[in-house]
């Protein structure tokens, strides 16, 4: 079975231009999640989705950040524009859950955004 | 306050050495989870257990092994007989049913197996 697809695996780019991540969960689960990886930081949720509806997006770093689930099997993480605080690991995850409680995440390979 | 302290930032330890990795949290939930991944030098996330509130009981995977206690609100990892393909960054993580099912992860423990 196909895991998370992340695309795309690298990104270098410059300052203020727009950035678009993708993400393709794992069929029938229902959660979706963006992380951001840094070495400052660690891993901080920035924003996750039940049914393609947006839960919690109180980690959204500013308005630059915009995520969107048009489709159950597809997510975006646009940054708009770009500045070189946001270089990072990106990872999507998604997670089946019900009544049985909470599923473990699984993660995608990342998107390592690179802004110069 | 972090819900989940891996107070260990960096741990080396000489193949074959036993090595246990501590994870202390914090909830007030009676309906939690708690969670280990694996980050391997390839970056990739792997989920290695998952453990819920009602089940203390100790799991051994191998030469993996998971100490749940509720009085100290820990959830410690330890690897028996280490082996170099072990180096790797370990996250724990919490998941509280009562807060919408966020994961909360720790700073995350950076071990090194030397050959």
């Amino acid at each position: 079975d196909a895991g998370v697809i992340q695309s795309p695996r690298h990104e270098v780019t410059e300052m203020g231009q727009e950035v678009t991540l993708r993400c393709k969960p794992i069929s029938g689960h229902d959660y979706l999640f963006w992380y951001r990886q840094t070495m400052m930081r660690g891993l901080e949720l920035l924003i996750y989705f039940n049914n393609n509806v947006p839960i919690d997006d109180s980690g959204m770093p500013e308005d630059r950040f915009s995520a969107k689930m048009p489709n159950a099997s597809f997510s975006t993480l646009k940054i708009q524009p770009s500045e070189p605080r946001d270089s990072a690991v990106y990872f999507c995850a998604s997670s089946l859950r019900g009544l049985a409680g909470t599923g473990e995440l699984f993660f995608g390979e990342g998107s390592r955004l690179t802004v110069l | 306050a972090q819900k989940v302290t891996q107070a260990q930032t960096e741990i080396s330890v000489v193949e074959k050495e036993d090595v246990t990795l501590d994870c202390v949290y914090e909830t007030r939930d009676t309906t939690y989870y708690l969670f280990w991944y694996k980050q391997p030098p390839s970056g990739e996330l792997v989920f290695l257990i998952r453990r819920n509130s009602f089940d203390e009981q100790n799991e051994i995977s191998g030469r993996y092994s998971w100490n749940f206690q509720k009085s100290t609100s820990s959830f410690n990892f330890t690897i028996t007989a280490s082996q170099v393909v072990d180096s790797a960054v370990y996250f724990c993580a919490l998941s509280e049913v009562r807060t919408g099912n966020q994961f909360y992860f720790g700073t995350g423990t950076s071990l090194t197996v030397i050959p």
